[in-house]
């Protein structure tokens, strides 16, 4: 069973330069959601998608850019990278938003912004 | 604003027991999480209360008190492989989950 799925595992990337990060599920969840984890802080959302079709803003939106054409996929842009985008990204996902529907994560992706 | 406060980190003795509390300050409340993350991978989910009290599970218990904003994660006859992070989440109003900074728990011999 994969769950979920996230590509690459680690990347570096030169400030400046756009970077697409894919996350990819086969629970047929509906809600996604992309993360960002940095030491000392807790998981902070960045996107998220209740449905295919949809996308919302987190608490750290900005300097990233989602889509959600369908239910499995829900990639994460950086247009164009700076140093603060120097983290490890989680992709997630659950049943619903509501309920006790727990979250499930991708393995991460550690991506490093020169 | 939206807080979730625990302990930075905590050390215990294997085979014992270890309590780790999480205190929180969100706009509503729909339900509180606890996950655990090893090292360099991803968290997994340990529990969920939304009502008051204690809900255990094997070794691990979760109690929750609304009127007070707080919870506790329990840990019974601790093994090494315990050693990991242990997240604190609280879904708000919004249904958006709060995640406190983790714990990180150290097991000893």
């Amino acid at each position: 069973t994969a769950g979920i799925t996230q590509a690459p595992t680690s990347q570096i990337l030169a400030a400046g330069r756009s970077m697409t990060l894919r996350c990819t599920q086969d629970m047929r969840h509906n809600a996604m959601y992309w993360y960002r984890q940095d030491l000392g802080l807790g998981l902070r959302l960045i996107h998220y998608s209740n449905t295919a079709g949809t996308t919302g803003k987190g608490e750290v939106p900005d300097g990233y850019s989602v889509s959600r054409a369908n239910t499995d996929d829900f990639p994460l842009t950086l247009a164009s990278a700076v140093p603060s985008q120097t983290s490890v990204y989680f992709c997630a996902s659950s049943d619903s938003m509501g309920g006790p529907g727990e979250l499930f994560f991708g393995e991460g992706s550690r991506l490093t912004v020169l | 604003g939206q807080n979730i406060d625990q302990p930075t980190e905590m050390t215990a003795t294997e085979g014992a027991i270890v309590q780790i509390n999480c205190t929180y300050q969100t706009s509503g409340f729909n339900g509180l999480f606890w996950y655990q993350q090893h090292a360099g991978e991803a968290p997994t989910f340990l529990s969920y209360n939304v009502l008051d009290g204690l809900e255990e599970k094997g070794r691990f218990s979760s109690f929750l008190s609304r009127s007070k904003g707080y919870s506790y994660l329990l840990l019974k006859e601790l093994q090494m492989k315990d050693s990991a992070s242990y997240l604190c989440a609280v879904r708000d109003s919004n249904y958006q989950l709060i995640w406190g900074a983790g714990t990180k728990l150290i097991i000893k011999p």
